[in-house]
């Protein structure tokens, strides 16, 4: 049972580059959200879905896609990665509303 | 959408005393209110919530207190100790709502 799992756990990329980010969750749960972590500025919230196939708009959308074709992966895209997006990203599950959160072990993105 | 305000933004305390920590919310439709703790280098894990039905809630050395009149909940530690050193996020998540909305975390230091 791993829980909540990221992939990859660190990236560098160029400017202009793209790359997609996984986050895979064998607990069920319904509700799955991409954060990003900045010094300062808490948790943000990027995309969020709430069960398979459907997505919506956070806090910070611009500049990521994402997609739950699974129920248990949601996955997150920078098409053209920019130097402010250089960040770490959290994704979280839980199984309704106001539930426990769980988070993965976040990934640290770097945008040069 | 939720505004929830966090403060302090660093705390230090000797060990053994006790820290406070403070958030409002504006939307008074919020109803769960968790506490997550995050290590340095970790990722986020819940350690107390309260739901707006209750006024207080406690769990050994940690407590939530909850003013829904005056839109604020707090949380409050006891006889610190140096592994209660981490980042302290309060979240909120309104009755009906998808999300739920964090401060921007309190970096707490127990001194030895």
């Amino acid at each position: 049972n791993a829980g909540v799992t990221q992939t990859p756990k660190f990236r560098v990329l160029k400017t202009g580059q793209s790359m997609t980010l996984l986050c895979a969750q064998d607990m069920n749960h319904e509700y799955m959200y991409w954060y990003r972590q900045d010094p300062g500025m808490g948790l943000r919230l990027i995309h969020y879905s709430v069960g398979e196939g459907t997505t919506a708009k956070g806090e910070v959308p611009d500049g990521y896609n994402v997609s739950r074709l699974k129920k248990q992966n949601f996955l997150l895209g920078l098409e053209s990665a920019a130097p402010s997006q250089t960040s770490v990203y959290f994704c979280a599950t839980r199984q309704g509303q106001n539930t426990e959160a769980f988070f993965g072990q976040g990934t640290r993105l770097t945008v040069v | 959408g939720e505004n929830v305000e966090q403060h302090p933004s660093t705390l230090s305390v000797q060990e053994g005393d006790s820290a406070v920590i403070k958030c409002t919310y504006s939307d008074s439709a919020s109803n769960y209110f968790p506490w997550y703790k995050q290590e340095l280098g970790k990722r986020p894990q819940l350690i107390i919530d309260i739901r707006s039905n209750v006024g207080e809630k406690k769990d050994q050395r940690i407590a939530v207190t909850l003013n829904k009149t005056a839109k604020h909940f707090s949380l409050h530690i006891t006889e610190t100790q140096p592994e209660d050193s981490a980042v302290y996020f309060c979240a909120a998540s309104l009755l009906w709502g998808n999300q739920f909305y964090f401060g921007t975390g309190t970096s707490l230091t127990v001194i030895p």
